[in-house]
């Protein structure tokens, strides 16, 4: 089945921990990106990966890495995460930047920082 | 304004067809999407329109596009209690010298279907 893949679902953790939400897609889709949901705000994206090793920032990438060493796989890291970082993350992926397939997203990780 | 916008609810009686708005933010956006979060799910895309078309019937959906006023409307004929959800407008908002693109979504609007 063609899916994006999300690890862990639900996550509670304390201030300065460091964490890594992982993503992977069985597409082979170039493009994959990070996003938070938070209520009144919507959906920001952090990061974005149009291919293998090219990362580039978001509207809200502070606070975050990410990496591309494979095609498949885009980890979220939270080097230092403090409480404004709880929110519910999403990762998605696409065929090509040009969006004209849209996007596949996937399950969504609940982040607490306490 | 800089932002995709939408409004936040929108309530209707099962049955009747729903209306949902957004305005967009860049004329020059090539392809504008619509997609459907249930509560406790990810996003999934519901339909997307190319610019050059003014609208796009598939099934219940339509959706129309005012190109001249940036504006895109989603109708849901017969809405049915399932159709309960959270709908978001996205647009291609950004193109950067690297050549890549962003999707922008607006804030979401929350539809509830009254049986």
């Amino acid at each position: 089945e063609a899916q994006v893949t999300q690890n862990p679902r639900y996550l509670i953790t304390v201030t300065g921990k460091k964490l890594t939400v992982t993503c992977s897609q069985n597409m082979n889709h170039e493009y994959m990106s990070w996003y938070r949901q938070d209520p009144g705000l919507g959906l920001r994206q952090i990061y974005y990966s149009m291919n293998v090793e090219v990362t580039d920032k978001g509207d809200v990438p502070e606070g975050y890495k990410v990496s591309r060493k494979e095609k498949r796989n885009f980890p979220l890291i939270l080097e230092s995460p403090s409480p404004n970082q709880t929110s519910l993350y999403f990762c998605a992926s696409s065929l090509s930047s040009s969006f004209s397939y849209g996007y596949t997203f996937g399950s969504g990780t609940r982040l607490t920082v306490v | 304004g800089e932002d995709v916008e939408q409004s936040l609810f929108l309530s209707v009686r099962e049955g009747d067809s729903s209306v949902i708005n957004c305005t967009y933010t860049d004329s020059s956006s090539t392809y504008l999407y619509w997609y459907k979060q249930e509560p406790g799910a990810g996003l999934q895309l519901l339909t997307y329109i190319f610019s050059n078309m003014d609208m796009k019937q598939d099934q219940r959906l339509t959706v129309l596009l005012n190109k001249k006023d940036k504006h895109l409307s989603l109708r849901i004929a017969d809405t049915q209690t399932g159709d309960s959800a959270i709908y978001f407008c996205a647009e291609i908002l950004r193109y950067s010298g690297a050549g890549s693109y962003q999707l922008t979504f607006g804030k979401g609007t929350k539809l509830s279907v009254i049986p």
